[in-house]
């Protein structure tokens, strides 16, 4: 069946510098890709539509210049938190529908990674 | 907020009962699905649930849509420890971006 990875499944980082998590389609192209966030005990938020090609979007609220967004190739979004603070500390999620052209067909998420920032 | 409701936030049964959460949204939808998460892990899906169906069954999991109502339940029956965890709709309005309601964090003590 269709994976989505990420990497790194958890990182520390310290208060001011950024980090990059990717997120990879595995066995099928995806033009898409979501990225979620989810505090403790919380649900997910949708952060941002990757797009392949073009410019991501971003929902209401969310920083652009604070998560940056690249969709490299076809398998492969990444997202950097830049300047990152506590407050960032978090659970980033990302997901890719594997076909666009059809509603019938589910997404697939990634396994998450665990932002800590100290 | 866009986020669906989901209740009850949390529900602790003894094994062997029945399990059931509620999940309603705001706006029209092409599918809903739910899905678990384990503490700290990342999400399982469970069922899907398109907007012209009704019911769902998959295993020990049924789900009911009433678009009427903008709601849907998971029912999870004999429940087992290992089905301790929190569960998550999320709903499709046909863009793949997904609104995930609130969640039921479920406890079933053995």
């Amino acid at each position: 069946g269709a994976v989505v990875s990420q990497h790194p499944s958890w990182v520390i980082c310290k208060s001011g510098t950024s980090v990059k998590i990717e997120c990879r389609s595995l066995d099928f192209q995806a033009t898409t890709m979501f990225w979620y966030r989810q505090f403790p005990k919380q649900s997910l938020m949708l952060m941002a539509t990757s797009n392949e090609g073009s410019k991501a979007t971003y929902e209401q609220g969310v920083e652009k210049d604070k998560f940056l967004i690249n969709h490299a190739s076809l398998t492969l979004s990444t997202l950097t938190v830049t300047s990152a603070h506590p407050e960032d500390s978090s659970f980033y999620i990302c997901s890719a529908p594997r076909d666009l052209a059809t509603s019938t067909d589910t997404q697939y998420f990634g396994p998450g990674t665990r932002l800590t920032v100290l | 907020s866009q986020q669906g409701e989901e209740d009850p936030q949390a529900l602790s049964i003894q094994e062997g009962e029945n399990a059931t959460m509620n999940c309603s949204y705001k706006t029209s939808i092409n599918n809903l699905q739910w899905y678990r998460q384990n503490s700290g892990r990342g999400l399982v899906h469970l069922i899907l649930i398109r907007s012209n169906e009704r019911e769902k069954h998959s295993g020990r999991l049924r789900v009911t849509l009433d678009t009427s109502k903008k709601s849907s339940s998971l029912l999870i029956t004999a429940s087992r420890a290992a089905d301790t965890a929190s569960y998550f709709c999320a709903t499709d309005s046909g863009t793949y971006k997904y609104i995930f309601g609130t969640g039921t964090r479920l406890k079933v003590l053995a």
